[in-house]
């Protein structure tokens, strides 16, 4: 079964622009959760689909958005990109809900100029 | 408030030596659940366990083993006789019935030298 894939793998951007990142989850899985990743912050939630409805959402700005397809497949958009947002943009998915074990991409490295 | 404590931040061991990890949680919830995942320097982050609230037996798989005791809120994971391949940042994660996402610890950044 191949693993969850996420692109671009790593992108640059500049800051004011915004940026749309893509996630396909382990086939038959529902649940994809996207999760941020820093040196200072740690990993850090960001939202969880399921079934195309955001069931959890952390504690982000609104700039941060995301959405589900039918197809289970995920993408998520930041907005008026700001320096603080350079990080690893992991995605990861399971069967059910998040409590089930979540398989994590390799994650989109974003760096912002 | 930090959910999830990882106390150490870097380990470094010479091979064959075995390593604890620790992990504190912090919950209200009655049902929860625990998990060790490793991330190598690849970046990719690696599930290895997950438990529940309501499992405290200990698990062994091969030269990994988790010690989980309620009592003292507390989900350790030993390797023993560590590996070059062991070097990575293992991280500590909980997910409370109330919310499902994972609440990761700050991770601890493991070294294993020849």
């Amino acid at each position: 079964k191949a693993g969850v894939t996420q692109t671009p793998r790593y992108l640059i951007k500049t800051r004011g622009q915004q940026v749309t990142l893509s996630c396909s989850p382990i086939s038959g899985h529902r649940s994809v959760s996207w999760y941020q990743q820093t040196p200072g912050q740690g990993l850090q939630f960001l939202f969880e689909y399921f079934s195309e409805t955001q069931r959890n959402k952390g504690n982000f700005p609104g700039r941060f958005s995301g959405r589900q397809f039918s197809n289970s497949r995920s993408e998520m958009n930041v907005s008026t990109l700001e320096l603080g947002d350079s990080a690893l943009y992991l995605c990861a998915s399971s069967f059910e809900v998040s409590s089930y074990e979540q398989y994590f991409g390799p994650g989109t490295r974003l760096t912002v100029t | 408030a930090q959910k999830v404590t990882q106390a150490q931040t870097e380990i470094s061991v010479v091979e064959k030596e075995d390593v604890t990890l620790d992990c504190v949680y912090e919950t209200r919830d009655t049902t929860y659940y625990l998990f060790w995942y490793k991330q190598p320097p690849s970046g990719e982050l690696v599930f290895l366990i997950r438990r529940n609230s309501f499992d405290e037996q200990n698990e062994i798989s091969g030269r990994y083993s988790w010690n989980f005791q309620k009592s003292t809120s507390s989900f350790n994971f030993t390797i023993t006789a560590s590996q070059v391949v062991d070097s990575a940042v293992y991280f500590c994660a909980l997910s409370e019935n109330s919310g499902y996402a994972l609440n990761f610890g700050k991770g601890t950044s493991l070294l294993v030298t020849p």
